[in-house]
């Protein structure tokens, strides 16, 4: 069992759609829980991060914790072309662990 | 501006060739790390350095070498002894958090695209 898994997707929503991105890990250990945006053919860049349980909101972007059923989920409102990316969630405690990525599409 | 250099783009090798991916930071961050991305498979951890002359093996280290002799420098050799060396390389930087824990804030470079011939 991976420690973190995710949706691979593809994903694809028209725009102006809630988006929803999901993944669950397996160590209770995991502190910190991050998301990350991947453009085509680029690095990775951080999205959202939180530490610990609860909600966290940034914009049209919310970050989701719940340690308890061990869920991360990222959820974008009023989508937009702009955001077809990959997703990729991450947690960490002593160091950290990537869920494979989910391909989003947001269709004009 | 700050941020993490990492070079060339691309680039291609034979078989048989060692090859080395430059990686540098001006970001002032203690930790570095070299991921591989393959498609499908999200990112696998090769190496990393929490402080200098000092890096530990991640999940797929195997016909991969790091050198850590600066801290703005950590460049990773891939060596003719790694199987499948086709992929997508990204290095990135973080600080280190309280207790040595890591935080996960990691900033990543563009990437280095290496294909074998």
């Amino acid at each position: 069992q991976k420690e973190v898994e995710q949706d691979p997707g593809p994903l694809s929503v028209p725009e102006g759609a809630i988006v929803s991105l999901n993944c669950t890990y397996s160590n209770s250990a995991f502190q910190y829980f991050m998301w990350y945006r991947q453009y085509s053919r680029k690095g990775p860049e951080l999205l959202m991060y939180t530490y610990s349980s609860g909600n966290k909101e940034d914009g049209r972007f919310t970050a989701q914790v719940d340690k308890s059923s061990k869920y991360i989920s990222l959820f974008i409102r009023d989508s937009q072309p702009s955001d077809s990316a990959t997703y990729l969630c991450a947690t960490s405690a002593s160091k950290i662990i990537f869920g494979s990525g989910t391909r989003l599409s947001i269709r004009p | 501006d700050g941020g993490i250099t990492q070079s060339p783009k691309y680039l291609f090798r034979k078989e048989g060739q060692n090859v080395t991916l430059s990686c540098e930071q001006n970001l002032n961050h203690d930790a570095m790390y070299w991921y591989r991305q393959d498609p499908g498979q999200g990112l696998r951890l090769i190496y990393y350095s929490q402080i200098v002359n000092d890096f530990q093996k991640g999940d797929i280290a195997e016909g991969y070498s790091v050198s850590r002799e600066k801290k703005e420098s950590f460049p990773l050799t891939v060596t003719s002894a790694q199987k499948n060396p086709t992929a997508f390389y990204l290095c990135a930087s973080s600080i280190v958090g309280l207790e040595g824990a890591l935080t996960g804030e990691l900033f990543f470079g563009e990437g280095s695209r290496l294909t074998v011939l």
